[in-house]
């Protein structure tokens, strides 16, 4: 199985700061196979970015993807108030289809 | 508009047996890959099955393999899961969620349930 590993943890960060948050896979993924996704206390998981850097439907411009191979990142650039949640990455170029822990964007 | 209804969750004993069900309306059903989800009580996505759309394919994750099964029925625009022989582990929110049109996008899952919580305990 591909393990991913999505660093740091938790991000404490103030509103108008830019996140950073790190997406480590155990083998080679493709691009085309890496997506990341929000999630909000009591509600579902949201597709933010697939293909590793393309933003899904309605998802502000201050949200972007990056990386190649077994390194992605997602940005979010001047942090918004309702940005606070846990984001997600996943492959699904290679069965079984796997997430990462998450990493919890929480308020400074 | 598209809507998601799912239902059939809430509790079963070990060893026992329940079955979730996932309506969706407002798109073309049959077109999609399928997929259910998990999240166990304060951890993180799960992958568990997929469905492909001519239903001659489905795939599963090791942890739910022979004891679970994925249906769908496209006239109804439905998806199912059978769980069997539940284990305490198996208590989570399960999520059904839609996938793309051909394989290298069927695990982009662009829509969600609202999710249906199981508790399998004695």
């Amino acid at each position: 199985d591909i393990v991913l590993t999505q660093s740091p943890g938790t991000l404490s960060l103030s509103p108008g700061e830019r996140a950073t948050l790190s997406c480590r896979t155990s083998q080679f993924v493709s691009v085309r196979f890496v997506a990341w996704y929000q999630q909000k206390p009591g509600q579902s998981p949201r597709l933010l970015i697939y293909g590793a850097t393309n933003r899904a439907t309605g998802i502000p411009d201050r949200f972007s993807g990056s990386g190649s191979g077994t390194d992605f990142t997602l940005t979010i650039d001047k942090v918004e108030p309702e940005d606070f949640a846990v984001y997600y990455c996943q492959q699904h170029g290679s069965s079984p289809w796997t997430f990462g822990q998450g990493t919890k964007v929480e308020f400074k | 508009q598209v809507q998601v209804v799912e239902s059939g969750g809430h509790l079963a004993k070990p060893g026992g047996s329940l079955r979730l069900s996932c309506e969706m309306s407002g798109l073309t059903f049959s077109a999609y890959y399928m997929s259910w989800i998990r999240q166990a009580p304060g951890k993180g996505l799960e992958w568990l099955s997929y469905i492909r759309t001519s239903h001659s394919d489905t795939n599963y994750a090791d942890s739910v393999k022979g004891r679970f099964t994925i249906s769908r029925d496209d006239a109804n625009n439905a998806l199912y899961l059978q769980m069997n022989s539940l284990t305490v582990e198996d208590t989570a929110v399960y999520f059904c969620a839609r996938g793309g049109f051909r394989i290298e996008v069927a695990g982009q899952f662009s829509m969600w349930g609202q999710g249906i919580a199981v508790t399998v305990s004695s």
